[in-house]
């Protein structure tokens, strides 16, 4: 299976503690973008990483949150002190990058299952 | 400060009619315009995409058709059929490997 791959799909964290979610992005795809969708909200922005850097952040929140995408592993979402409204289900993508994917030029993201987390 | 904005949360459609999805944004600078597919559960899975050059692009039963002028877009499916139902995305993009932006979905619902 060559999808973009989440885990874990499911996660339950108490407030205070930490979560961490991974991504590893289609076989080929060197762009990663992370989005979250809140209950009856569509798909917000948060981050969008190559390998090593961080390209685009505006969409994460100041606090609390961060992300990567070393050289080698896959992309981590973290979230430090989650509390309640963190709960959400997490969505990373990728795409080719460079020639925008397909031959007509758009950015086609290719997304994950998500990653539903729980903040009791 | 939403970009693009889908109106319609949720629209019912008999099987075998057609389903049009609409959507609208704001920013000048979108030049492609792309419509995902969401099933309950699953991640967004892409469908269709329409450059800012272009008015309409069709494939199978799906057409998408885009009015620059108005800032609007539409998504057609016909004949709908009830695996059809899910929830529909449009996002939006500027030139580069920008982020896509989303409207809030269209829950569809294609009724047997």
């Amino acid at each position: 299976n060559a999808g973009v791959m989440q885990n874990p799909r499911h996660l339950v964290r108490r407030r205070g503690q930490e979560a961490r979610l991974r991504c590893s992005p289609m076989k080929g795809h060197s762009h990663v973008y992370w989005y979250r969708q809140l209950p009856e909200e569509g798909l917000k922005f948060m981050v969008y990483l190559q390998k090593e850097n961080i390209i685009d952040e505006s969409g994460m929140p100041k606090e609390r949150f961060s992300a990567e995408f070393p050289k080698e592993g896959p992309s981590i979402l973290r979230i430090q002190q989650v509390v309640r409204g963190d709960s959400a289900a997490y969505f990373c993508a990728s795409s080719p990058g460079a020639d925008r994917g397909l031959p007509s030029g758009a950015n086609v993201l290719t997304f994950g299952a998500g990653s539903r987390l729980t903040v009791l | 400060d939403q970009q693009v904005k889908q109106n319609s949360p949720s629209l019912s459609v008999q099987e075998g009619r057609i389903s049009i999805l609409n959507c609208d944004y704001t920013n000048s600078m979108f030049d492609y315009f792309l419509w995902y597919k969401k099933y309950p559960a699953e991640g967004p899975t892409f469908l269709i995409s329409i450059s800012s050059i272009k008015d309409k692009n069709e494939d199978g039963r799906f057409t998408v058709f885009l009015n620059k002028s108005a800032k609007h877009l539409s998504l057609h499916i016909v004949p709908s059929q009830p695996g059809d139902s899910a929830v529909y995305f449009c996002a939006a993009s500027e030139p580069g490997n920008t982020p896509l932006v989303f409207g809030k979905g269209t829950r569809l619902s294609v009724i047997a």
